[in-house]
């Protein structure tokens, strides 16, 4: 079946740095991948999406590229602050049932 | 427009007990889906409604069922509970045509005991 693949935590970083956080995917359609952040206590928020190879998403000053060839949809952000200090999750999810595969999230600690 | 709305916020439960969660969607959102998140973990998919029919269910055992109302609201209810069922449950709305992304709820904390 479908499945998501992203790099372990904690990625520990100082504010300011280049962050990358890995995620893959094994999928047999064509599916729509997603970052979701998730704040200390707080629910899911979609962060950005992309659904089709070559798309990019961002927001906030993140950026993740929808890479067919290599099933990849990493993560990247050039300077990164305290605030952006959570976990992140990668997904993904095609149109036959909407119902979203997930990655077991990365934890993110940006140190001042 | 207000964000999916999720009741109650926080729950502690004894084993063997019954709960039942409630979400508001998105106005103009008509599909639900439920997640439950363990600690630790990303979420793992439990049931997906659509115009109060079930589009689509997860890897859960027959204690956890759902359903969706006429206002497109919906219930997640837990039988019997296990100390594993301890988690954080989430509901996500999505609207019919506008993708496929999930607008997600702050979530319930369940606390099995």
């Amino acid at each position: 079946g479908d499945s998501v693949t992203q790099m372990e935590g904690p990625v520990t970083l100082s504010e300011e740095a280049f962050l990358t956080i890995n995620c893959t995917y094994t999928a047999t359609g064509y599916p729509s991948l997603f970052w979701y952040v998730q704040y200390p206590g707080e629910g899911l928020q979609l962060l950005l999406k992309a659904t089709k190879a070559d798309d990019k998403g961002s927001n906030k000053g993140f950026e993740a590229t929808y890479r067919k060839e290599t099933t990849s949809f990493h993560l990247e952000k050039g300077s990164v602050q305290v605030s952006d200090s959570a976990v992140y999750f990668c997904a993904l999810s095609d149109y036959s049932n909407y119902q979203l595969i997930w990655g077991a999230g990365t934890k993110l600690i940006i140190k001042p | 427009d207000a964000g999916v709305t999720q009741s109650p916020t926080h729950l502690i439960k004894t084993r063997g007990q019954h709960v039942t969660l409630r979400c508001s969607p998105i106005s103009g959102h008509k599909s639900v889906s439920w997640y439950q998140q363990v600690l630790g973990q990303g979420p793992q998919f439990i049931f997906q409604y659509y115009e109060k029919e079930e589009r689509g269910r997860g890897n859960f055992p027959d204690r956890f069922s759902a359903r969706q109302f006429p206002n497109y609201s919906s219930e997640l209810n837990v039988n019997a509970l296990l100390l594993g069922d301890s988690a954080l449950y989430l509901c996500a709305s999505r609207r019919e045509g506008g993708g496929n992304e999930q607008f997600f709820g702050p979530g319930t904390r369940l606390t099995v005991l």
